[in-house]
């Protein structure tokens, strides 16, 4: 069975720092493209960015309103994935879900976490 | 704003069939598969339709969905109580490199 499971979420004060994980398991985490999509209370859904697979060298790719401050990073000997948020403003205040495809051939997000609340605010 | 369009809010009562649109551009829609999510209160999304109109395992038939050009729509028939939700759209968008989602519709079932 497929699970992840995100944790680290909570309260960072404006231009502070926050390192999400995403733990994983049913699936070889090597295999697979794994993105991050976050939801502001009461908003829609915004994706964040992915983490390629192995086979594509674990490229990054970002969405503009992260890019620079927020990194994607893995470690498939853990079976874990990461988000390093940093210079956080209180726009980015959401729920933050990590998901993956349903298999290393497919583009689109079938499996996702219960998300991690991240709040930013003094 | 998202750069794929959809309406804010769509409403019907019960066995009634509604659809849900989704508006985009030759870079995302027009290029790309499109995908649909359910999000019920206080949960994740999860997948209703894929690569434009299949259904994953589970998922009722009287989920179906459709594209055309750069323009997609999602068809609710038989619409029942449970199916009180906000869906979403997604796709990739070629010009920003990146994901895409609609800016979700609120189904209310009268």
């Amino acid at each position: 069975e497929v699970q992840l499971v995100e944790s680290g979420g909570g309260l960072v004060q404006p231009g502070g720092s926050l390192r999400l994980s995403c733990a994983v398991s049913g699936f070889i985490l090597s295999d697979h493209y794994m993105d991050w999509v976050r939801q502001a209370p009461g908003k829609g859904l915004e994706w964040v960015g992915r983490s390629k697979n192995e086979a594509n060298s674990y490229t990054t790719q970002y969405a503009a309103s992260v890019k620079g401050r927020f990194t994607i990073s893995r470690d498939d000997s853990t079976n874990s994935l990461y988000l390093q948020m940093n210079s956080l403003a209180t726009e980015d205040t959401a729920v933050y879900y990590c998901a993956t495809p349903p298999s290393p051939s497919e583009g689109y997000l079938y499996y996702w976490g219960q998300g991690t609340l991240v709040t930013v605010s003094s | 704003q998202s750069v794929v369009t959809q309406p804010p809010s769509a409403s019907g009562t019960p066995g009634q069939r509604v659809t849900i649109s989704c508006s985009g551009s030759n870079s995302n829609i027009g290029s790309n598969n499109i995908y649909w999510y359910q999000q019920l209160p206080g949960t994740a999304p999860k997948l209703l339709i894929y690569k434009n109109d299949q259904r994953p395992s589970g998922v009722p038939d009287r989920f179906s969905g459709s594209k055309s050009g750069t323009s997609a729509s999602l068809a609710i028939s038989g619409l029942r109580s449970e199916d009180e939700a906000d869906y979403y759209c997604s796709t990739w968008d070629n010009s920003l490199t990146g994901r895409v989602f609609g800016g979700g519709t609120k189904l209310t079932v009268l």
